[in-house]
């Protein structure tokens, strides 16, 4: 059974373009959320999506956005690159019939923004 | 506001030994506690969970403890392996089904031979 792939998994780009990131959920798993993962701050929960509907988003500002399609793959987008945004972009899929909590991640898609 | 903290960043100990990683929260409403481990260049995966109503669960070489009235949970290994040397992230779920997980910072344990 493939696991979570994300693409791309490096990715190096200048303050004020965008970036779009792509995902692809273990197939069958219906649940997509994305964390970003900086050395300050550890994984943030930026937002989760199942069955095409976002259920929750965390606290990033409006700049940060994503999708969810009906094949279940998901693309987060960034706007407006801050030098700030330089971090992993991880990617967790999850059955939900599986252990609470229990997230399949990606290896994640490691921004950098100059 | 970090409502979930793990205050040591690393952790050093010698194989075969005991490894203790410690995780408070203040959120009293977190139903779901879980470890996740995180080698580098790869994503994190899930190595163990409890439930809010239990205070301890094991799997293993891996123990998870919950003392809801401290908010305080830790994870043992044990014996520690090299293997084991990696970031542990502990992580705190709430109620409605929500895969949102709120993650501490992290603490990188190194297992020495």
């Amino acid at each position: 059974k493939a696991g979570v792939t994300q693409t791309p998994r490096y990715l190096i780009k200048t303050r004020g373009q965008q970036v779009t990131l792509s995902c692809s959920p273990i197939s069958g798993h219906r649940s997509v959320s994305w964390y970003q993962q900086t050395p300050g701050q550890g994984l943030q929960f930026l937002f989760e999506y199942f069955s095409e509907t976002q259920r929750n988003k965390g606290n990033f500002p409006g700049r940060f956005s994503g999708r969810q399609f009906s094949n279940s793959r998901s693309e987060m987008n960034v706007s407006t690159l801050e030098l700030g945004d330089s971090a992993l972009y991880l990617c967790a899929s999850s059955s939900m019939t599986k252990s609470i909590g229990e997230l399949f991640f990606g290896e994640g898609s490691r921004l950098t923004v100059l | 506001d970090q409502q979930v903290k793990q205050n040591s960043p690393s952790l050093s100990v010698q194989e075969g030994r005991i490894s203790i990683l410690n995780c408070d929260y203040t959120n009293s409403m977190f139903d779901y506690f879980l470890w996740y481990k995180k080698y580098p260049a790869e994503g994190p995966t899930f190595l163990i969970s409890i439930s809010s109503i239990k205070d301890k669960n094991e799997d293993g070489r891996f123990t998870v403890f919950l003392n809801k009235s401290a908010k305080h949970l830790s994870l043992h290994i044990v014996p520690s392996q090299p293997g084991d040397s990696a970031v542990y992230f502990c992580a705190a779920i709430g109620q409605g089904g929500s895969e949102k997980l709120v993650f501490g910072k992290g603490t990188k344990l190194t297992v020495n031979p």
